[in-house]
């Protein structure tokens, strides 16, 4: 198995752009989160995903972000417009089961927003 | 909320070596206590986990001890390598979320 897949691995944007980063969960897992890390916070929790449908949103900063799930095999999340704020490190991870399995997570974008 | 603290926040040993981490834990619910590796430009590996029904587990030279009563669990490297090196993230759950610590820089020198 390839493990999660993540692009882009690099984003760089201006400032009021939209940005969308996508994510490809292992096969066969029923979750999917998305996670931002940076060195002031760490890694948060943005979103959670079961069977596609979205479980917990509470981590999401505000209404610029967004995430979908539309099947099994894709995710995305959305930033609209950017903020130089937003520039972190986003992993995308999926597991077998909810919080309580272990997450096998991809290797990130980094996005910095200028 | 569940707090999950971390310490230290790096380590340095000479290789060959044992590294020990720390966290402790607030929520008494929590029952699952997984252990991640971050090696530099990749996401966070599971290396190891345990859950509230055991104390100790071992892989290798690698093992996690849980103490509930307390509320901490320890992450232990034995022999450590250079290879070892990366940041460590120690995590707790109760089923409804999933925490991390703040992450320790462990530094392994040849």
């Amino acid at each position: 198995d390839a493990g999660v897949i993540q692009s882009p691995r690099h984003e760089v944007t201006e400032m009021g752009q939209e940005v969308t980063l996508r994510c490809k969960p292992i096969s066969g897992h029923n979750s999917l989160f998305w996670y931002r890390q940076t060195m002031m916070r760490g890694l948060e929790l943005l979103i959670y995903f079961n069977n596609n449908v979205p479980i917990d949103d509470s981590g999401m900063p505000e209404d610029r972000f967004s995430a979908k799930m539309p099947n099994a095999s894709f995710s995305t999340l959305k930033i609209q417009p950017s903020e130089p704020r937003d520039s972190a490190v986003y992993f995308c991870a999926s597991s077998l089961g909810q919080y309580n399995s272990p997450l096998h997570f991809g290797n990130g974008t980094r996005l910095t927003v200028t | 909320g569940e707090n999950v603290e971390q310490h230290p926040s790096t380590l340095s040993v000479q290789e060959g070596d044992s590294a020990v981490i720390k966290c402790t834990y607030s929520d008494s619910a929590s029952n699952y206590f997984p252990w991640y590796k971050q090696e530099l430009g990749k996401g966070p590996q599971l290396i190891i986990d345990i859950r509230s029904n055991v104390g100790e587990k071992k892989d290798q030279r690698i093992a996690v001890t849980l103490n509930k009563t307390a509320k901490h669990f320890s992450l232990h490297i034995t022999e450590t390598q250079p290879e070892d090196s990366a940041v460590y993230f120690c995590a707790a759950s109760s089923g409804d979320n999933l925490f991390f610590g703040t992450g320790t820089r462990l530094t392994v020198i040849p």
